[in-house]
């Protein structure tokens, strides 16, 4: 299958601060990609949904100026945590959607684990 | 909005087979996924149907019926590594073609 990768895999920041995760697909072009948040043993969150070139649509009770999307090419989304605090302790996920062989395919990245202290 | 239902945990024995059904309500149906996750770890890909009928991926298979909004994930020789969660999925027009999932089905192997 294809790959999405993620970078950090994991971050401990103090509270205050801003937070940038990177998620690449890595051989295939991307024309969606998606943010998600998992707190344990809880489902996946969907944040918000991204396309190259246009701004990020939020799911309701997201806020756009606290996570920050950025969508530079069809292989790169980035997230930034801006001003973190402990309650965004979380596992960030994100995930890749492209038509290959005619097919409808998703992939996630390995997640991003944030701890603000 | 969209409905899924999965069961919430399965147990089986190692060698067994277990299925995992699936059902769902949406409008403009655009495909259904499943995933496989460990604990602590992000969800990995196992399949995607969009066509009535049964696709087959090693000791994985997976159904779909549409007219149902029926779906299941048959897992075949069990393996102790298998115990994770399975996550249903449905991609959806009317939802602007997000997945939206269903709780996650937790399926612990025994040996």
């Amino acid at each position: 299958g294809a790959v999405v990768s993620q970078h950090p895999s994991w971050v401990i920041c103090k509270s205050g601060t801003s937070v940038k995760i990177e998620c690449r697909s890595l051989d295939f072009q991307a024309t969606t990609m998606f943010w998600y948040r998992q707190f344990p043993k809880q489902s996946l969150m969907l944040m918000a949904t991204s396309n190259e070139g246009s701004k990020a649509t939020y799911e309701q009770g997201v806020e756009k100026d606290k996570f920050l999307i950025n969508h530079a090419s069809l292989t790169l989304s980035t997230l930034t945590v801006t001003s973190a605090h402990p309650e965004d302790s979380s596992f960030y996920i994100c995930s890749a959607r492209a038509f290959m062989d005619r097919r409808l395919e998703q992939y996630f990245g390995p997640g991003t684990r944030l701890t603000v202290t | 909005g969209q409905n899924i239902d999965q069961p919430t945990e399965m147990t089986a024995t190692e060698g067994a087979i277990v299925q995992i059904n699936c059902t769902y309500q949406t409008s403009g149906f655009n495909g259904l996924f499943w995933y496989q996750q460990h604990a602590g770890e992000a969800p990995t890909f196992l399949s995607y149907n969009v066509l009535d009928g049964l696709e087959e991926k090693g000791r994985f298979s997976s159904f779909l019926s549409r007219s149902k909004g029926y779906s299941y994930l048959l897992l075949k020789e069990l393996q102790m590594k298998d115990s994770a969660s399975y996550l249903c999925a449905v991609s959806a027009k009317a939802a602007g073609n997000k997945l939206t999932f269903g709780g996650g089905t937790r399926v612990l192997v025994k040996p």
